[in-house]
């Protein structure tokens, strides 16, 4: 069955630790996506890319670097997790044309807390 | 820039009443943006519940029903009879190219 799957499903760091997120997409879409989700805002979009070594800024990119290795792989990474990144982290993939164009199938979800 | 307004917070609703939340949606640099509800069920990704891609079209999915009203600029997501099983946050979204722009995400909380 197609799917997202993040992980971890939950993390604790401290301020200055090193956190990577990971993603895999068995949807065989091109395009992959990093969001986060705080409360009073809708998901903002910190990364994205559209194939294998391919990355793209989104809108709230600060303090965050991402990596496509695979059409299937696409890791988020904060190499100085500060408190303000605490959060709730979406992966998601879409296709590309047509019907499939910007709807998005999500993981589950990364919950992050920076101590 | 463009953007997305639908109503805040939590919304509570008695089991078999009727439901509306509201959207409205700005698109300035999207000419013809698509336009989604997706929803999220507690401890899960979001998931699309309806998709409407031309103006004046309406979506459904699970009972809920939502018009792309251009006039407007509105995608009001509305339910005759709500279940149990409905509680779960709802957000309004419009798409353009790659760009997908979120509303902050309404809870539905249905009341036994």
């Amino acid at each position: 069955e197609a799917a997202v799957t993040q992980s971890p499903r939950n993390k604790v760091t401290v301020t200055g630790g090193n956190v990577t997120l990971s993603c895999r997409q068995t949807n065989s879409h091109n395009y992959m996506y990093w969001y986060r989700q705080d409360t009073g805002h809708g998901l903002r979009l910190i990364h994205y890319s559209y194939g294998a070594g391919n990355l793209q800024i989104g809108d709230v990119p600060d303090g965050y670097k991402a990596t496509r290795t695979t059409q299937e792989d696409f890791f988020l990474l904060l190499e100085l997790a500060s408190p303000s990144q605490t959060s709730l982290y979406f992966c998601a993939s879409s296709g590309t044309g047509g019907a499939s164009q910007n709807t998005l199938y999500f993981g589950a979800g990364t919950r992050l807390s920076v101590l | 820039g463009d953007s997305v307004t639908q109503t805040e917070g939590q919304v509570t609703v008695s089991e078999s009443k009727s439901l509306i939340i509201n959207c409205t949606y700005s698109a300035t640099s999207i000419a013809y943006p698509n336009l989604f509800w997706y929803v999220r069920y507690p401890g899960e990704g979001l998931q699309l519940l309806l998709k409407v891609i031309t103006a004046g079209q309406k979506g459904s999915s699970r009972g809920f029903e939502a018009t792309y009203n251009k006039e407007t600029t509105s995608f009001h997501l509305q339910k005759a009879s709500v279940q149990e099983s409905d509680s779960a946050v709802y957000y309004c979204a419009l798409g353009g190219g790659y760009k997908v722009v979120f509303g902050s995400g309404t809870r539905l909380l249905v009341s036994p």
